[in-house]
C-alpha cells in the first residue's frame, strides 16, 4: 500500500514565525488532504488538494503530484495553530484515506 | 460538507466490557469509515462500513473484535468488544462520496479509556 511520510515530526516556533510542513507519498494518488488535529482530538479539514496550489488566510498548500509530495505553509503562526498536522491520501481505485505520520507543532507566545 | 455526530464523545470502561460508538450523518453518504488513533500515533483505518452488508476490514482488524453495522446511508456503529487497556484510543468516523474530488470529513471522535 501507499506509504505517507511527513516531516519534520516535531516543530517548535515562536509566534509570528513561518513554517513549511512536507508530505511525501510513495505512489500516485487520486485524493490528498491536510488536516489539523486540535488538542481535543478533533480533525479539522484544511485543504483538499490532490494537485496545484490553494490558499486560505495564513495557510496555503501546494501538491506536486508528479513528484509525489505536498507542502503546507503556515505564515505568521499563532498559538492556536498548535496541534498535530496530518496529510492523508487515497490511491487509484479506492476512497480509503491513508494517514501520514504527522507533524506536531507547538507555537510559543 | 456533511455534519457528523459521534456518540459518546468520551468514555471510561472496565476491561472485558464492550462499548458501542454511534456515527450519525446529516445527509446520505456513500462511504463511511472507522479509524483508530492510539495515543501519540497517527490514524489507522479499521474498516469500511458497507450499507446493508458486512464491513470490509483492514489487515490486523477482525469482525469479532470490532463489529460494525450500517443499517442505512446516514448511520453506522462500531463496537469495541472485550476491551483491554490496549484498546484505549480515539475512534473516529469518517464519511465521503465516490467519484472525483472525494473529500473526507470526520466526526469529533470518541476518546476511550479502558481501565
Amino acid at each position: 500500500g501507499i506509504q505517507v511520510e511527513q516531516s519534520p515530526p516535531d516543530l517548535i516556533l515562536q509566534e509570528g514565525a513561518n513554517s513549511t510542513l512536507r508530505c511525501n507519498f510513495s505512489d500516485s494518488v487520486n485524493n490528498l488532504q491536510w488536516f489539523h488535529q486540535n488538542p481535543w482530538g478533533q480533525l479539522i479539514n484544511l485543504f483538499y488538494i490532490p494537485s496545484g496550489t490553494k490558499q486560505n488566510g495564513r495557510l496555503s498548500a501546494t501538491t506536486v503530484a508528479t513528484e509525489r509530495y505536498s507542502l503546507l505553509y503556515i505564515s505568521s503562526s499563532q498559538t492556536t495553530d498548535s496541534g498535530v498536522y496530518f496529510c492523508a491520501v487515497s490511491g487509484s481505485g479506492t476512497y480509503k484515506y491513508i494517514f501520514g505520520t504527522g507533524t506536531r507543532l507547538k507555537v510559543l507566545a | 460538507s456533511a455534519v457528523i455526530s459521534q456518540k459518546p464523545s468520551r468514555d471510561i470502561c472496565q476491561r472485558g466490557t464492550s462499548l458501542t460508538i454511534q456515527c450519525q450523518v446529516d445527509s446520505q453518504v456513500t462511504m463511511m469509515f472507522w479509524y483508530r488513533q492510539q495515543p501519540g500515533q497517527s490514524l489507522t483505518l479499521i474498516a469500511t462500513a458497507n450499507q446493508g452488508s458486512e464491513a470490509t476490514y483492514e489487515s490486523g482488524f477482525v469482525i469479532d473484535k470490532f463489529p460494525i453495522s450500517r443499517p442505512n446511508l446516514t448511520f453506522s456503529t462500531l463496537t469495541v468488544s472485550n476491551m483491554s487497556p490496549e484498546d484505549s484510543s480515539i475512534y473516529l468516523c469518517s464519511v465521503g462520496e465516490t467519484g472525483p474530488d472525494t473529500e473526507a470529513f470526520f466526526g469529533q471522535g470518541t476518546r476511550l479509556t479502558v481501565v
